[in-house]
């Protein structure tokens, strides 16, 4: 499968806590992206890391990246209630054409509560 | 920009009509993909796109599913005849540059078949 599997399936915090979400893969590949999806609305792409890269931020995001066990985890700090959604974790496969299957699994669905 | 651009946002129509969804993606990407949201299924990849080329469609359910990019601005999805289990949110997705960019979502169409 060229998808990624996130891990849990479902999480729920309260505000203000860390939220940490895991993704395993099991290809090659040239980077991972992250997304976001609010009930019922479009995918938000919130961060691609490169296969190079063990580490990278952006805001309340930290992403990691362990190729040799090819996996990734998002974590999000201080979290609030607008950060409920679901987020899927996107490997860009390594292929020798002119574009990438960009492929999505099932997803985490994070609650978070007041 | 006006982001990728998706038509029409709810579609609602009776089995075995013809519907045709429609996608700008942004001007100056390269790359255009195709995706089908289900709560059973997930987000599928349908189809995606390489300077106007399909580069896989192995996604594409049926003979009834066809997609078309006649040219950089315009891309459509066409079922004949549609179904019930075809009731879905079918998404466009637009990316730039080298493989592997970040995806930028329209906000989907909703499609019923009755």
């Amino acid at each position: 499968s060229q998808q990624g599997e996130e891990d849990p399936q479902a999480l729920s915090i309260q505000e203000g806590e860390n939220a940490t979400m895991n993704c395993s893969y099991k290809t090659s590949i040239n980077n991972l992206q992250w997304y976001r999806q609010n009930s019922g609305r479009g995918l938000v792409h919130l961060i691609l890391i490169r296969s190079n890269e063990r580490e990278k931020h952006s805001g309340r995001l930290r992403v990691t990246l362990d190729t040799s066990k090819k996996s990734s985890s998002l974590l999000i700090t201080a979290s609030r209630a607008a950060d409920t959604a679901s987020y899927f974790c996107v490997p860009g496969i390594i292929n020798t054409g002119t574009a990438s299957k960009l492929t999505f699994g099932t997803g985490t669905r994070l609650q978070v509560t007041l | 920009d006006a982001g990728v651009i998706q038509s029409p946002r709810h579609e609602v129509t009776e089995m075995g009509q013809e519907v045709t969804l429609r996608c700008k993606p942004i001007s100056g990407h390269n790359s255009l993909f195709w995706y089908r949201q289900t709560m059973m299924r997930g987000l599928e990849l349908l189809i995606y796109f390489n300077n106007n080329v399909p580069i896989d469609d192995s996604g594409m359910p049926e003979d009834r599913f066809s997609a078309k990019m006649p040219n950089a601005s315009f891309s459509t999805l066409k079922i004949q005849p549609s179904e019930p289990r075809d009731s879905a949110v079918y998404f466009c997705a637009s990316s730039s540059g080298t493989r592997n960019e970040k995806l930028f979502f329209g906000s989907g169409t909703q499609l019923s078949v009755l």
